[in-house]
């Protein structure tokens, strides 16, 4: 099946500062990749659609300024939470479609887990 | 709002016996339902995944059965093994219409196999 990584897979900052995550496809490319946030005992909420050679489309309520998303190629995006703080600790996972054959489907990262301080 | 109800919240089953969580969804553009597996600090992972123009879909001893009347789905898992103890996550996407395959989750599911 189709991989999609994620580093660093936990990271623990201080306060105010930023935090950089990356998703990378391994064996595909995607010019769209989803970004996630869970709470513990939670269902997965998307933060924003990441689009290659565009800008990020946001969700309702995510802040554009604070969750930064850059796709930079067909094999990477990624998400720099600026200015972290304590309320913005979860997991965070992204996701790329893969199409086969009739149907699409969307490959999951790891997760990155992320608390600050 | 495009929701997808998922029920129940938590499900305890015996080695051996059949896991069933059930979704219902709202929207009648959606034409791609999977769902997915998560262990503890894991991401999701792909299970099964069906469209609506079959009512069911098994693989080994995953079965989705869909009831586009109704719009609900459910995912079976015969013969449970306490290694099936995950949350479990039905979701629907729209696979046309500019949508970016975007999903919409279910609330999950934590099944519990007990030995």
């Amino acid at each position: 099946g189709a991989v999609v990584s994620q580093h660093p897979s936990r990271v623990i900052c201080k306060s105010g500062t930023s935090v950089k995550i990356e998703c990378r496809s391994l064996d595909f490319q995607a010019t769209t990749m989803f970004w996630y946030r869970q709470f513990p005992k939670q269902s997965l909420m998307l933060m924003a659609t990441s689009n290659e050679g565009s800008k990020a489309t946001y969700e309702q309520g995510v802040e554009k300024d604070k969750f930064l998303i850059n796709h930079a190629s067909l094999t990477l995006s990624t998400l720099t939470v600026t200015s972290a703080h304590p309320e913005d600790s979860s997991f965070y996972i992204c996701s790329a479609p893969l199409g086969t054959s009739m149907f699409e489907t969307q490959y999951f990262g790891p997760g990155t887990r992320l608390l600050v301080l | 709002q495009q929701q997808v109800k998922q029920s129940p919240q938590s499900l305890i089953v015996q080695k051996g016996g059949i896991s069933i969580i059930n979704c219902a969804y709202e929207n009648t553009a959606f034409d791609y339902f999977p769902w997915y597996q998560q262990f503890p600090g894991k991401g999701p992972a792909l299970l099964i995944a069906i469209r609506p123009d079959v009512s069911e879909k098994k693989e080994g001893r995953f079965t989705i059965s869909f009831n586009k009347s109704a719009k609900q789905f459910s995912l079976h898992i015969m013969d449970s093994q306490p290694g099936d103890s995950a949350t479990y996550f039905c979701a629907a996407t729209m696979t046309s219409g500019g949508s970016n395959y975007k999903l919409t989750f279910g609330k999950g599911t934590l099944l519990t196999v007990n030995p």
